[in-house]
């Protein structure tokens, strides 16, 4: 079975400071990893996605994660936020090539930037 | 630019009244996930489809839940008969997770009352 844990339910920052939203996974398998965002009244958009090859994978919006296999973990940072990243984050995983290919969802991440 | 489309946007039904969300996935996916939204569960799993076929409906109640696909470019969830608990957003995602992209592409949701 697999599962996403995201450590912190709310993340306050203010604006133009570094951002960190942290997520561990549990997989007993090769596992594909994902970080979506989702503004309100709205649906889940890709932010990025770790499939293999580089751990630090860059996305949309100035974001990027790195895959820690050793820590089973894939932290989203961003080292600028803006008021327009306010929004709800979410972590995701999949099994990887062979494995399972429901995505489990963490609980998500509120990030509220100030002004 | 393709997309996930779900119908209705928003839905206000009494108790005991039949509820019937449509989502149309992206031409050429060949998997549907469906999805429950809550602030006290976050994102459940009600049912995943491979090829039109129900792989995984574990997470739906079964009772008054039903899933299903007539053709490639429809899916169905019903509720009969709705009850105020399933008060919700509820998502339909599609994907091909044997492809390269291997994410879930997510509608922009039904948000059901039900009073």
């Amino acid at each position: 079975a697999q599962s996403v844990t995201q450590l912190d339910s709310q993340v306050p920052v203010f604006e133009e400071a570094p951002v960190e939203l942290r997520c561990n996974y549990s997989s007993s398998v090769s596992v594909y990893l994902f970080w979506y965002v989702q503004y309100p009244n709205q649906g889940l958009q890709l932010l990025l996605k770790y499939l293999s090859g580089s751990t630090l994978v860059k996305g949309i919006n100035g974001f990027e994660a790195e895959f820690n296999k050793s820590q089973t973990s894939f932290h989203l940072r961003k080292p600028s936020v803006h008021i327009s990243d306010t929004a709800e984050y979410f972590c995701a995983v999949r099994g990887g090539s062979g494995g399972s290919y429901i995505p489990t969802f963490g609980r998500g991440t509120s990030l509220i930037v100030h002004p | 630019d393709a997309r996930v489309t779900q119908t209705p946007r928003d839905k206000v039904t009494e108790m005991g009244q039949e509820v019937t969300m449509r989502c149309q996935p992206i031409l050429g996916h060949n998997t549907v996930f469906w999805y429950r939204q809550t602030m006290m569960q976050g994102l459940e799993l009600l049912a995943y489809f491979r090829n039109r076929a129900p792989l995984d409906d574990s997470g739906m109640p079964k009772d008054r839940f039903s899933a299903e696909m007539p053709d490639a470019t429809l899916a169905t969830l019903k509720i009969q008969p709705s009850e105020p608990r399933d008060s919700a957003v509820y998502f339909c995602a599609s994907g091909r997770p044997d492809g390269t992209s291997a994410e879930a592409f997510f509608g922009q949701g039904t948000r059901l009352t039900v009073v």
